[in-house]
C-alpha cells in the first residue's frame, strides 16, 4: 500500500497557483519524495523530486518541511492542460523497485 | 530525450487468445522495466520487474505463467496476456529505468488499452 496521503481531488482556476499537498509522515532518510500526474489515458509524467531542500524546475516548485513529513507541489501559473491526477511517491534514492502509487489527487483547472 | 514508446496503443481480442505488447526504451538502454497495469478510476499497480537477460519478478498475486514477460535487450521488453479472458482488460503500461540520469529515474510509455470480449 502506498505510504503517501493526498487529498482526493482539488479545484484551481485558470492561471492561479496550484498547490497540492501530500502527507509521508512515514519517510524514512534516504527516501526522496517524488512527484507524477497522469493526464487522462495516459502514462505517467514525472514532475520532480526531492530529498529535503526545496526543487524547482520548469515544471513546478517542491516544497519539503523541515522535518520532511510533508510537501507541497506548486504549479505557479496552472494551465486547463494541468488538469490531471498527480501522485506523491516515497522512494528510495537507488530507484531499483517499482512504485506504489496511491490514490493520488485529481486536480480540476476551472477556465 | 528518455522516451518510452509501447505497441500497441490499443488493442481487442477474443477471448482465450493471448496479445504481446512491445515496450521499448527509444534514445537509453534499460536495463530494467516496469510493467503495471490500471483498472477504471483506480490507480496503477505494479506487476512485474523484468531486468534483461534474466527472469522477471512478479508482484504478488500475479500470475507469472498468465503474464509473460521476456527482455531480451537492453532496449526492449515484452509482455504477453496469455489465454486473455474479460477480467484482463485494462490499461497496461510500461516504464523503463534510465541509468543515464544521476537519480536513476523512470520514464513511462503511453500505455496499452486491452480489451478483451
Amino acid at each position: 500500500d502506498a505510504k503517501t496521503t493526498q487529498p482526493t481531488s482539488m479545484d484551481c482556476a485558470e492561471g492561479r497557483a496550484a498547490n497540492l499537498p501530500c502527507n509521508h509522515s512515514t519517510i524514512s532518510g534516504n527516501e526522496y519524495v517524488y512527484w507524477y500526474r497522469q493526464i487522462h489515458s495516459q502514462g505517467p509524467q514525472y514532475i520532480i523530486h526531492g530529498l529535503k531542500n526545496n526543487e524547482t524546475n520548469e515544471m513546478a516548485s517542491l516544497i519539503i518541511t523541515e522535518d520532511r513529513k510533508s510537501s507541497t507541489l506548486i504549479l505557479p501559473h496552472a494551465t486547463l492542460r494541468d488538469t490531471a491526477v498527480y501522485y506523491c511517491i516515497d522512494r528510495s534514492g537507488g530507484g531499483a523497485d517499482g512504485l506504489t502509487f496511491g490514490k493520488g489527487t485529481h486536480l480540476i483547472i476551472q477556465p | 530525450g528518455a522516451v518510452v514508446s509501447q505497441h500497441p496503443s490499443w488493442v481487442i481480442c477474443k477471448s482465450g487468445t493471448s496479445v504481446k505488447i512491445e515496450c521499448r526504451s527509444l534514445d537509453f538502454q534499460a536495463t530494467t522495466m516496469f510493467w503495471y497495469r490500471q483498472f477504471p478510476k483506480q490507480s496503477l499497480m505494479l506487476m512485474a520487474t523484468s531486468n534483461e537477460g534474466s527472469k522477471a519478478t512478479y508482484e504478488q498475486g500475479v500470475e507469472k505463467d498468465k503474464f509473460l514477460i521476456n527482455h531480451a535487450s537492453l532496449t526492449l521488453s515484452t509482455l504477453t496476456v496469455t489465454s486473455a479472458h474479460p477480467e484482463d482488460s485494462s490499461f497496461y503500461i510500461c516504464s523503463a529505468r534510465s541509468l543515464a540520469t544521476s537519480y536513476n529515474e523512470q520514464f513511462f510509455g503511453p500505455g496499452t488499452r486491452l480489451t478483451v470480449l
